[in-house]
Parts: C-alpha cells; structure tokens; sequence
C-alpha cells in the first residue's frame, strides 16, 4: 500500500518556467490538498479539492494552479515560476479531510 | 494574519524530561486540533487530535491538554525520548468548508541523551 505518491522529488527551475506536481493516492480519498513548508512559517494550504473534477483556493493560491480530473491524482501546477515558489510542496490526502496522510514532499528550487 | 501561533520554536529536553509545546487560536469555528509530527526528509503524520467538548486526551506518553475559554491547547510529552527529536505542528479547522486544516509555525524538539 502506497499511500501518497508525489513526483518529482526535487527540481530546479529557471524563473519563468512550468512544471507540473504530480500527487497520487491509493486510499480512495475525497479530499486532497497541496500545502507549501517554508521555515518558521508552517504549513500553508495552496489549493484543495473535496472530490473528483472539484478544486478551490487555499490561503496562498497565486501563481497556481490545480486539477482533479481523476479521484486518485492531484496535480499543481506553476505556469511561471518564480524564486518566491521555492519551497518544499506536500501533497495530502483524507478520507473526511481530518486525519491527513502526506506525502514525502517535493523540494523545488527557483533560479 | 496567523491564526494559529504556536510557541517555542525550538526546544532542547534532557532524555525522560518532559516537553510541552503550546498553541493558541483565534478563531471560536475551529472544533478540530491536531498534532502532528514530522521528521527530516518526511511529510508530516497525525500524532493525536482533540475535540472542544473535552479538555484533555491522552494516547501513551502523548497528552493534549484543552482550555476552550483561553482559546489554547498544548502538547505534553512525558518521558522524552531522542527518537522524539522531530518537528512538531499544532493545527486548527473547522467542520465544512473543505476541514482546511491551519497549521502553526511548528515547533523543532530535540530531546538530548
């Protein structure tokens, strides 16, 4: 059982750039959310979806965006990226949107 | 505009000491408060969690202590051992609206041995 698979691990962009975060769940969650981690500032919701083909803003959504075409995947996407995007991305999913799972992070850079 | 504020930010306990890790909130909405705890390299997994309408939960050496009229709760772990060194976050949300769950600035605790 894999729980929440995110893809890639790491990257490194040039600013302007886009690229596509792929989050996968095997737990049949509704509920699935993209956080931000930056240091001494916590976990902040980017972007979330309470079902399949639903999305909405969290508290930092410019410069994103997201999709749910299919229950079991979440996408983030950033269609020009900038050095303020650097950050460490964490995908998570729940059943009722309490008890998160996360996943293991994707550390992006911004040149 | 933080509306979860958690304290301190880093904390040093002696092995089998006690840490206690505080959070308050501001909105009244919030009926949900986790703990959740995260390691180098990791996401962040559920610790334990606590409800309003009790005010105080325990699961092993993890204690939640609630005070609804304060608007504070706080994460006692007894018995500290260095396998607790990690990151610890207090979160908030509320039924509805997606249960978004805001989450506090985090808290490193290295437990020395």
């Amino acid at each position: 059982n894999a729980g929440v698979t995110q893809t890639p691990k790491f990257r490194v962009l040039k600013t302007g750039q886009s690229m596509t975060l792929l989050c996968a769940q095997d737990m049949n969650h509704e509920y699935m959310y993209w956080y931000r981690q930056d240091p001494g500032m916590g976990l902040r919701l980017i972007h979330y979806s309470v079902g399949e083909g639903t999305t909405a803003k969290g508290e930092v959504p410019d410069g994103y965006n997201v999709s749910r075409l299919k229950k079991q995947n979440f996408l983030l996407g950033l269609e020009s990226a900038a050095p303020s995007q650097t950050s460490v991305y964490f995908c998570a999913s729940g059943r009722d949107g309490e008890k998160l799972f996360f996943g293991s992070g994707t550390q992006l850079s911004v040149l | 505009q933080q509306q979860v504020k958690q304290s301190p930010q880093s904390l040093i306990v002696q092995k089998g000491g006690i840490s206690i890790i505080n959070c308050a909130y501001e909105n009244t909405a919030f009926d949900y408060f986790p703990w959740y705890q995260q390691f180098p390299g990791k996401g962040p997994a559920l610790l334990i969690a606590i409800r309003p309408d009790v005010s105080e939960k325990k699961e092993g050496r993890f204690t939640i202590s609630f005070n609804k009229s304060a608007k504070q709760f706080s994460l006692h772990i007894m018995d500290s051992q260095p396998g607790d060194s990690a990151t610890y976050f207090c979160a908030a949300s509320m039924f509805g609206h997606g249960n978004k769950l805001v989450f506090g600035a985090g808290t490193i605790l290295r437990v020395k041995s």
